[in-house]
């Protein structure tokens, strides 16, 4: 029941796409659900996040969908670019004890 | 600019010869965290600390531990390494009572295990 499920595994899109990348989790208890990216080498850091009192979060090119009900959330990256390759994390926590539950990762390539 | 730090960014060693990784803070946030990462891999927690709180995750072996002499600094120590401990080992930090749960991670040390 902490387990954030993430989908695909990688991804391939063309410069200027639509990246989507899908997380779904099962404890009604979370009430943060961040997304990280992580350049190689580098630690991940904080891209943009949502809390389930709403549907949707944007920031920029970056867009959180959330459908609580489905116990679903999404990160769609518009008009990609080669400089957001990189691999994102969805992730979940609780307040109550502020652990990230991963999920297992997306490696996203841009091609120019 | 407030980050955090993490020495060496790079650290070789022998098979079952001592090593400390080291994270230092200016953020001065109360919560602090190790985490270990393998390629391709999200990060797996091994312990974290609220204030000077220790927690260690069940799943974390016996050969590593922390100390956390204040705020600002926190170190991990394993104390035998395997092969199996070749990784990334990121710090990051935390504030409670605060609404984002935004963890701030530091560069990481690469670890290589000879």
């Amino acid at each position: 029941q902490q387990q954030v499920k993430q989908s695909p595994q990688s991804l391939i899109v063309q410069k200027g796409g639509i990246s989507i990348i899908n997380c779904a989790y099962e404890n009604t208890a979370f009430d943060y659900f961040p997304w990280y990216q992580q350049f190689p080498g580098k630690g991940p850091a904080l891209l943009i996040a949502i809390r389930p009192d709403v549907s949707e979060k944007k920031e920029g090119r970056f867009t959180i969908s959330f459908n609580k009900s489905a116990k679903q959330f999404s990160l769609h990256i518009m008009d990609s670019q080669p400089g957001d390759s990189a691999t994102y994390f969805c992730a979940a926590v609780m307040d109550s004890n502020y652990q990230l539950i991963w999920g297992a990762g997306t490696k996203l390539i841009i091609k120019p | 600019d407030a980050m955090v730090i993490q020495n060496p960014r790079y650290q070789v060693t022998q098979f079952g010869k001592p090593v400390t990784l080291s994270c230092s803070q200016t953020l001065n946030h109360n919560v602090m965290y190790w985490y270990q990462q393998k390629s391709s891999q999200a990060p797996k927690l091994l312990f974290h600390y609220y204030d000077k709180d220790f927690n260690n995750e069940a799943d974390t072996p016996d050969n590593f531990q922390s100390r956390r002499p204040n705020t600002s600094f926190c170190f991990l120590d394993i104390r035998s390494p395997g092969l199996g401990d070749a990784a990334m080992y990121l710090c990051a930090t935390g504030l409670t009572g605060v609404k984002s749960n935004e963890q701030f991670f530091g560069p990481g040390t690469r670890l290589t295990v000879l």
